[in-house]
């Protein structure tokens, strides 16, 4: 069936380092790859998603990377601030219209 | 253009009581997906709707758990007789429907079961 696993649980990274999350999937039928962001007691707020048709897809401080033949997929936060402190998900879904399937989140926690 | 809307955004149900979730899409979305987050916990797929018609509820519960999205007005959760277990925060999220699948999440509603 559907499922994602997320690795780390938790990560906790000197403010300016890097921090890496990763996701393995084990449905080859999906395309659509989001990462969304969860301070506490907040929504999840969508960060940033990559298609099958990449490989790579990057906005300012935030990157993620998919191999769709290995079937996963990583999130990679440069230069690290204390404000991305938060629990990441990563989620998988197929064509418009289809249900997104969540990892189990990543705690991460930026030390000033 | 506002974002998607949830109300109310905490509700308190003694055991055995109904509750009744809202959402409100954002401005141009057709599309509605409910999530259900339990503390510490990732979320889970419950439902997904279009206007007046249910396209997949495979993760939602057969009994107690119902799900619309009427023609003219919000999407609504109902949850009857409700047990301590439903305690979570239950998100709405829209999307446009179009080639792509970008959703958007509301606030959530919170939940307690007293």
């Amino acid at each position: 069936g559907e499922n994602v696993e997320q690795h780390p649980s938790t990560l906790s990274v000197q403010e300016g380092d890097s921090a890496v999350i990763k996701c393995t999937y084990s449905d080859s039928a999906s395309n659509y790859f989001p990462w969304y962001k969860q301070e506490l007691g907040k929504r999840p707020q969508l960060i940033i998603d990559i298609r099958s048709n990449v490989g790579e897809k990057k906005d300012q401080r935030i990157a993620v990377t998919l191999n769709k033949t290995a079937k996963h997929f990583s999130l990679h936060i440069t230069e690290t601030q204390p404000e991305d402190s938060a629990v990441y998900f990563c989620a998988m879904g197929g064509a418009a219209g289809n249900k997104l399937t969540f990892g189990g989140g990543t705690r991460v926690l930026v030390k000033p | 253009n506002a974002g998607v809307m949830q109300n109310p955004r905490h509700l308190v149900r003694r055991r055995g009581q109904e509750a009744r979730l809202r959402c409100s899409p954002m401005k141009g979305h057709s599309h509605v997906y409910w999530y259900r987050q339990l503390p510490e916990e990732g979320l889970k797929f419950m439902v997904y709707l279009q206007k007046e018609n249910i396209i997949d509820e495979s993760g939602m519960p057969k009994e107690r758990f119902s799900a619309e999205f009427p023609k003219e007005g919000p999407s609504i959760l109902r949850i009857q007789q409700v047990v301590r277990g439903d305690s979570a925060a239950y998100f709405c999220a829209s999307s446009p429907g179009t080639i792509y699948n970008e959703q958007f999440f509301g606030p959530g509603t919170r939940l307690t079961v007293l």
